[in-house]
Formats: structure tokens, sequence, C-alpha cells
């Protein structure tokens, strides 16, 4: 069965750093990959989403993320983040083996200090 | 449009007690999940209908937890009797396609989510 491991579980930054969650998963093949996000009170979000062509995928509010088939990664990354992006941050795939099922990671937690 | 519709958005019950979950999917959306959430950890899928057919229960306790989509269109799920360990958030997304192709334009789209504290 596929499954998805995100290497931390907490983050904590300040304002204007750099982040990069780490994202991988275990069965090659076609795999559809996305990032949701969920800030606090609020439900998941889609934040981006890869399915083919170019590996370096942008998204929603300066996110952007890099799909790296030989190393099963689908890593997120922001240059500077803001207080707004304190967030749970969840990675999730599909694949046809999985009957398309899609299967999330444990999420990471982040936390942007003002 | 409108969003995925849950309700309730909190439950507090004791064990063995019944609880029962609904869900309106987004209009047209052919495909609604049930998701359950577990404090701490990400998103595990219940089970997944195409229309008002069950496409994936596998992880789906059935002694004690069933859903249905009668019409297609909206859902109930319900955990009877609950156990101590159903605390948790229950989530109900949609998706407007079907499950066979593989196209990432097949995105859910959550609901607020229904929490559940079991006592």
């Amino acid at each position: 069965a596929q499954s998805v491991s995100q290497h931390n579980h907490h983050v904590i930054l300040s304002e204007a750093a750099s982040l990069e969650l780490g994202c991988n998963y275990s069965y090659g093949g076609t795999v559809n990959l996305f990032w949701y996000v969920q800030y606090p009170g609020q439900h998941l979000q889609l934040l981006l989403k890869y399915f083919s062509g170019d590996p370096l995928v942008k998204g929603i509010k300066g996110f952007e993320a890099e799909f790296i088939k030989s190393k099963f990664s689908f890593n997120l990354r922001k240059p500077s983040v803001q207080w707004s992006d304190t967030a749970e941050y969840f990675c999730a795939v599909k694949n046809k083996a999985a009957g398309n099922k899609l299967t999330f990671g444990g999420g990471t937690r982040v936390l942007v200090k003002p | 449009e409108a969003g995925v519709a849950q309700s309730p958005r909190y439950k507090i019950i004791e064990k063995r007690q019944s609880v029962a979950f609904w869900c309106n999917p987004i209009s047209g959306h052919a495909t609604l999940y049930w998701y359950q959430q577990i404090l701490g950890q990400g998103p595990k899928l219940l089970i997944q209908f195409q229309n008002n057919g069950v496409v994936d229960d596998s992880q789906l306790p059935k002694d004690r937890f069933s859903a249905e989509r009668l019409k297609g269109v909206d859902s109930t799920l319900k955990i009877q009797p609950a156990k101590l360990e159903d605390s948790a958030v229950y989530l109900c997304a949609s998706s407007p396609l079907g499950t066979r192709d593989v196209s990432g334009a097949n995105v859910l789209t959550f609901g607020a989510g229904s929490r559940l504290t079991v006592l």
C-alpha cells in the first residue's frame, strides 16, 4: 500500500525565514502529488498539485514544490514566510496502483513567529 | 460555488453510544469521501463513493462504522457503538470526476469536518 512520510512534525521559524517541508512516498509509477494546508480553525485547502509536466510546481501564496521522481519526493518550499503561514501542511499522493486513493502524510505543524 | 457542508460540527458522546454525521457535497460532484483524522495524524480514508456505489471501504471498521449515499448526493456516516479511539475529526470531501483516471484535475474539496469526542 502507498505510504507518505513527512519528516518534520513541527517546525518553528521567524518571519522572512525560508521554509522547506519534506515529503516522500513509497510507491513509484505514475503519481499525482498534492500539498494541502489547514490554517487554524479552517478546513483543508489545496495549496498546489502536480500531475505531469514541469516538476517544479507553483501554488498559491508563494509556495512551490519540486517533484523528484528518482527520490520519490515532493518537497514544499517558500523563500520567505509570513506569520499568516502558520498552519498544518499535509502532503498527499494518489496513484492508480493504489486504486486512485488519496493517501496523506502525517502532517507538519508550522509556527511562524512574528 | 457552495462548499462541502457537514454537520454537526462538534459532538460529544459516551462510549457505546451511537452518532451520525451528515455531509452534503458540492453540487454535481460524483465522488464523495469520508476521512478520519485523529489528532496529530493525517486524514485516513474510511470510505469512497462514486455516485451511490461504494468504491473503496477497505479501511472502514465495518463492525461499528457504516455509511450510505442513497441518492448519490448527500451521505451519512454512523458509528455504533462508539469507542474511545473513535475520537477524531470526520472529514467529508467531494470531487467532480470518477476514480478511473489519475488526472490531477480530480482534486478533492474538503468540508470543515465534524469533531467527535468519545468519553
